[in-house]
């Protein structure tokens, strides 16, 4: 489970400041991806880049930015975190074959709260 | 109405127990099925993958799709207290990066 490091692990900040969370791999994939885990909402998708230069939105990516620094590493941003913020963030890669289908490994998460 | 659907639980068993953990989707076009477990403050691992309808066994473990009822099933046999966790289903339309999860059940094995 440490081929996919997040740091920091938790972190607690105000509204209205910027924070970045940092993911690390060292599977060699080319694909990742950040979520949030909500209690009854599951993980739901905000970013997912296929390789450095190829970044996307995912289902809520308003109040998020993503910056892909290399192929193991990707980071998410809050621009002006607020308290709506607060939840797990999940960073993942994948390891997509052809006709084999999509399997994603996770990282340990990141806590955030935003007071 | 959500696209998958899965109960939050506790589901509390003991130890031995068969376990079935369940989601049903309304998304007729989903093909790829894939069971997560999540232990407390860890990351989701996946578990089982399957496509299309059909069983898929691993150990103690069997997942079950049936898509005519839009409908998946994990069972795990002679549960055992490490099992304890929350369960993930997710599945995706295609061989795609898209993966639509359920909230999670979350499983107590008792000793």
């Amino acid at each position: 489970d440490a081929d996919v490091t997040q740091t920091p692990r938790n972190r607690i900040t105000k509204t209205g400041k910027r924070i970045m969370l940092e993911c690390s791999q060292t599977k060699g994939h080319d694909r990742m991806y950040w979520y949030r885990q909500d209690p009854g909402l599951g993980l739901r998708l905000i970013y997912y880049s296929f390789d450095v230069k190829d970044i996307n939105k995912g289902e809520i990516s308003d109040g998020y930015s993503v910056s892909r620094q290399a192929q193991a590493k990707f980071s998410l941003s809050l621009e002006s975190a607020i308290p709506n913020q607060t939840a797990l963030y999940f960073c993942a890669t994948s390891d997509w074959t052809t006709g084999g289908g999509e399997t994603q490994y996770f990282g340990p998460g990141t806590r955030l709260l935003v007071l | 109405q959500k696209e998958v659907e899965q109960d939050p639980g506790p589901l509390s068993v003991p130890e031995g127990a068969i376990v079935s953990l369940n989601c049903t989707y309304s998304n007729s076009a989903f093909q790829y099925f894939m069971w997560y477990r999540q232990y407390s403050r860890k990351g989701p691992e996946l578990l089982m993958y399957t496509y299309s309808s059909g069983n898929k066994e691993d150990g103690r473990f069997t997942a079950q799709v049936d898509k005519s009822s839009k409908y998946i099933s994990l069972f795990i046999r002679d549960s055992q207290p490490s099992d304890s966790a929350t369960y993930l289903c997710a599945m995706s339309e295609d061989s795609s990066y898209k993966l639509i999860f359920g909230s999670g059940t979350r499983l107590l094995v008792r000793p």
